[in-house]
């Protein structure tokens, strides 16, 4: 099955800074790759979703990358701010990715640290 | 996402006993997935359903039980036979059309006493 690596665990950066976090994933046929951000206690809230057949996308502060060639896709946060603080999770799909027939599977997640 | 509900938000399991999590929607969303989350660990997926009266095991299945008898309403039933059940647990459900997201529930938080 499809297997995902998400690295750093923890980032800490200050006020205004980029952060980025990576994730690698072995199944090649897969073709969604969502991002969800979870703050303690809560439950994970999409923030950002890219499709194989594209290999950027953005919005506002936020945006993926994904590089199909060397199956890894990377979260970017620019002008980070105190409430970016949670936890990052990166997913990858089961292929294919249709219907309902499919699965996610997640990464072990990255703890993001904005400081003033 | 307020269509996903989950009950209770905190429970306590005594040894032996089997206890169930509860997860309705009213997104007419055909698939549902129950997911496991441990301190420092990811999402680990213990069991989905992709349509009513069906269900599939996910990669933790063993010591849980579901069952998928409305569309709406995807209960977890944590036995006796799973050893270590602290954990968060979420329920998240999908849509059908292509590439939707998993939308989750706030989670129900198990503990042994």
């Amino acid at each position: 099955g499809e297997n995902v690596e998400q690295h750093p665990s923890t980032l800490s950066v200050q006020e205004g800074d980029s952060a980025v976090i990576k994730c690698t994933y072995s199944d090649s046929a897969s073709n969604y790759f969502p991002w969800y951000k979870q703050e303690l206690g809560k439950r994970p809230q999409l923030i950002i979703d890219i499709r194989s057949n594209v290999g950027e996308k953005k919005d506002q502060r936020i945006a993926v990358t994904l590089n199909k060639t060397a199956k890894h896709f990377s979260l970017h946060i620019t002008e980070t701010q105190p409430e970016d603080s949670a936890v990052y999770f990166c997913a990858a799909s089961e292929a294919p990715y249709t219907g309902t027939a499919s699965k996610l599977t997640f990464g072990t997640g990255t703890r993001l640290q904005v400081t003033l | 996402d307020g269509g996903i509900t989950q009950s209770p938000k905190y429970l306590f399991r005594k040894e032996g006993q089997n206890v169930t999590l509860s997860c309705e929607q009213n997104l007419n969303h055909d698939a549902m997935y129950w997911y496991r989350q441990d301190p420092g660990q990811g999402l680990r997926l213990i069991y989905y359903s992709q349509i009513v009266n069906d269900f599939q095991k996910g990669d933790i299945a063993e010591g849980y039980s579901v069952s998928r008898e409305k569309k709406e309403s995807f209960p977890l039933t944590v036995t006796s036979a799973q050893k270590n059940p602290t954990a968060f647990y979420l329920c998240a459900s999908r849509g059908r059309e292509h590439n939707q997201p998993q939308h989750f529930g706030d989670g129900t938080r198990l503990s042994i006493l």
